[in-house]
């Protein structure tokens, strides 16, 4: 089955600590995306990729960190240096990020909850 | 400055009564625009999507969207809802480099 899948479902972070969240898909999409999000606020960017080994600064990135080594993968790292960071995580992807209308569309994974203990 | 608006943060309608949910977005040119929906705890799962051409679009689940470019608007419909129905809907608007999401509308269906 093609999807993205989204690991782990519920991760916890004590103060001071760094997590790594999953984000794997295998639909070949070349862009690759997550989000936050918080009650009442929608959803917003932290980080974008659009290729592999490239990724670029959405609306609200500062306390977070990704990587794009694989056009499967793109994991982004909730570091000490967020202050705020129980939320839920969304990981979605897209075909491509500047090409034709329908390749833009974006699938979303079933998502993170991050808690602070 | 480009955003979208969801101006029915919540709605409750009868089981079997129709449903329209609203979406307005603010952006010079027309937007690629999508409905998605989630339910508790879960991804997002897209509705519909608009790109040009028929301003009538359908979607899964029995849903429709309708765009109207002199107001703005790509307004979400189903003629009859299910218990089922009852989650949290989000219009998105891609325009030209980014994707905006509005706040979303939450759904409650009562018997």
């Amino acid at each position: 089955d093609g999807g993205i899948t989204q690991s782990p479902k519920y991760l916890f972070r004590k103060e001071g600590q760094n997590v790594t969240l999953s984000c794997e898909q295998n639909l070949n999409h070349d862009a690759m995306y997550w989000y936050r999000q918080d009650p009442g606020q929608g959803l917003r960017l932290i980080y974008y990729s659009q290729i592999v080994n490239d990724f670029q600064k959405g609306d609200i990135a500062e306390g977070y960190s990704v990587s794009r080594e694989k056009k499967e993968s793109f994991p982004l790292t909730v570091t000490s240096a967020q202050k705020n960071p129980t939320a839920f995580y969304l990981c979605a992807s897209s075909f491509d990020f500047i090409g034709r209308g329908s390749g833009k569309t974006q699938y979303f994974g079933p998502g993170t909850r991050l808690l602070v203990l | 400055a480009q955003s979208v608006t969801q101006p029915d943060i919540h709605i409750t309608v009868s089981e079997g009564a129709s449903l329209e949910l609203r979406c307005n977005y603010s952006y010079g040119a027309t937007p690629y625009l999508f409905w998605y929906v989630q339910s508790p705890g879960q991804g997002l799962q897209l509705l519909l999507k608009y790109f040009s051409g028929d301003t009538l679009v359908q979607g899964i689940k029995g849903f429709e969207a309708e765009f109207k470019r002199s107001q703005s608007s790509f307004n979400l419909r189903k003629p009859s809802v299910h218990w089922s129905d009852a989650a949290e809907y989000f219009c998105a608007a891609f325009t030209g480099n980014q994707f905006y999401f509005g706040t979303g509308t939450s759904l409650t269906v009562i018997p």
